[in-house]
């Protein structure tokens, strides 16, 4: 069974367009993360929701606006998609600080 | 405060040993190590907490040095499957904010 599971694998879509990308956790945590990775690998931190609430909302444009309906469940949609939001978005969740952080396989955006 | 890795990149053969370093300017509350390899998501591989203590996972270890605000990995006895990129993240408070390293690609090679 998967244990973070993010939907879809790939999405390549033109600019302007909006997009979600959906993550669900059976591991039972309680907290839940999206991070942005470029073409260079950097690791970015967007948002931490703990028990479907915000709790890091780092400098992310207006555009991208996370949802957490349950405590397993987030999802990232994305308004006026840019070129530069071209990246691997992954989610991850955590029992919460200090525990060990499990990836979902991440989601390949390609903006064209 | 994203954390300063280094070497960027290592090559090594099969049986040799690295270390990977990572350093903060701020005081820090954990250091989780991660191991990504090409295509696949990170993977984690030990955390150290406050206490300067040292963790192994089979010939990898790490150590924390509170003092000096920095971390190291030690791969020891390297194997192929040792290759990817390694990812230091560190948390300055318990505030579920994880700031990763830039990686170190870790190439071992027969």
């Amino acid at each position: 069974d998967t244990a973070v599971s993010q939907t879809p694998k790939y999405l390549v879509t033109q600019m302007g367009n909006d997009k979600s990308i959906k993550c669900e956790q059976n591991l039972g945590h309680d907290t839940m993360y999206w991070y942005k990775q470029d073409s260079k690998k950097f690791l970015k931190i967007m948002f931490s929701y703990n028990n479907k609430e915000l709790i890091i909302n780092e400098t992310v444009p207006n555009r991208f606006s996370p949802k957490s309906p349950d405590k397993a469940h987030l999802n990232l949609h994305i308004n006026s998609l840019e070129l530069g939001d071209s990246a691997v978005y992954f989610c991850a969740s955590s029992y919460g600080t200090s525990s060990p952080l499990h990836f979902g396989n991440g989601t390949r955006l390609t903006v064209t | 405060q994203q954390p300063v890795q280094s070497p960027q990149a290592v090559i090594l053969r099969e049986g040799e040993d690295a270390v990977i370093n990572c350093s903060s300017s701020k005081a820090l509350y954990s250091v989780h190590w991660y191991r990504q390899k090409h295509g696949e998501a990170p993977v984690f591989l030990m955390i150290l907490l406050k206490g300067g203590e040292q963790k192994g996972h089979e010939k990898i270890s790490a150590s924390f040095n509170e003092k000096k605000q920095q971390s190291s990995l030690y791969l020891t006895a390297s194997q192929l499957s040792y290759s990817g990129t390694y990812f230091c993240g560190t948390e300055i408070t318990n505030d579920y904010k994880l700031s990763f390293g830039a990686g170190t690609t870790v190439t071992v090679r027969a």
